[in-house]
């Protein structure tokens, strides 16, 4: 069974400062780990995701990811926080792809908040 | 390119009734997903369909059912509805079944009393 563990369920950062979500995972098998980001009021959108190769993964709107294996993370970061960032930030793994006939597992979700 | 696009948005029903939840994918995606978001909450996973058949299934009593029809569009119905299963319901589409990136609708609320 896979599971996620997002520590901290609300992040506060400056405008302008480094965003650090973290993200922890257990899977049996090699993952494949995605972060999606959930505005108000709207469905969830894929940020970046990670399969296999390097483990630095580079997404939209400046977010990037990191596979550790040895540390079994995948924290995702912005060097610099802007006001429409503010959402909420989900991580999730998967055994298969896209989760194929086991879906993805999501964590619980982290807030974050930018302070202007 | 049309998006993921669920119906209703916002529904209230009583325990015990039952409820249908309707999604039309994305433009060329033939494969969709369920999921339930309860409040402070990760979406789980219900299921997935794929060419009309169900192909994979999260730890949800068999009263959660749905169906794919043959442009793709999904439904999901839920009968007996219980309290617990008050939630946002994301409709995701898929290129394919093993297809990583999902696009996701903005959910159908359902609120049972």
């Amino acid at each position: 069974a896979q599971s996620v563990t997002q520590l901290g369920s609300h992040v506060s950062v400056s405008e302008g400062a480094l965003v650090l979500l973290r993200c922890n995972y257990s899977s049996s098998v090699p993952p494949y780990l995605f972060w999606y980001v959930q505005y108000p009021n709207q469905g969830l959108q894929l940020l970046l995701k990670y399969t296999t190769g390097a483990t630095l993964v580079k997404g939209i709107n400046g977010f990037e990811a990191e596979f550790k294996k040895s540390e079994t993370s995948f924290h995702l970061t912005k060097p610099s926080a802007h006001m429409s960032d503010a959402a909420e930030y989900f991580c999730a793994v998967s055994d298969g792809f896209g989760g194929g006939a086991d879906g993805l597992t999501f964590g619980k979700g982290t807030h974050l908040i930018i302070q202007p | 390119e049309t998006g993921v696009t669920q119906s209703p948005t916002h529904l209230i029903k009583t325990r015990g009734q039952q409820v249908t939840l309707r999604c039309s994918s994305q433009s060329g995606h033939n494969t969709v997903s369920w999921y339930q978001q309860a409040l402070g909450q990760g979406p789980q996973f219900i299921f997935q369909y794929y060419r009309e058949e169900e192909n994979g299934r999260g730890n949800f009593p068999p009263r959660f059912s749905g169906l794919q029809f043959p442009n793709y569009s999904s439904e999901l119905n839920v009968n007996a509805l219980e309290l617990d299963d008050s939630a946002l319901y994301l409709c995701a589409s898929s290129a394919g079944p093993r297809e990583g990136k999902l696009f996701f609708g903005s959910g159908t609320q359902l609120s049972v009393l």
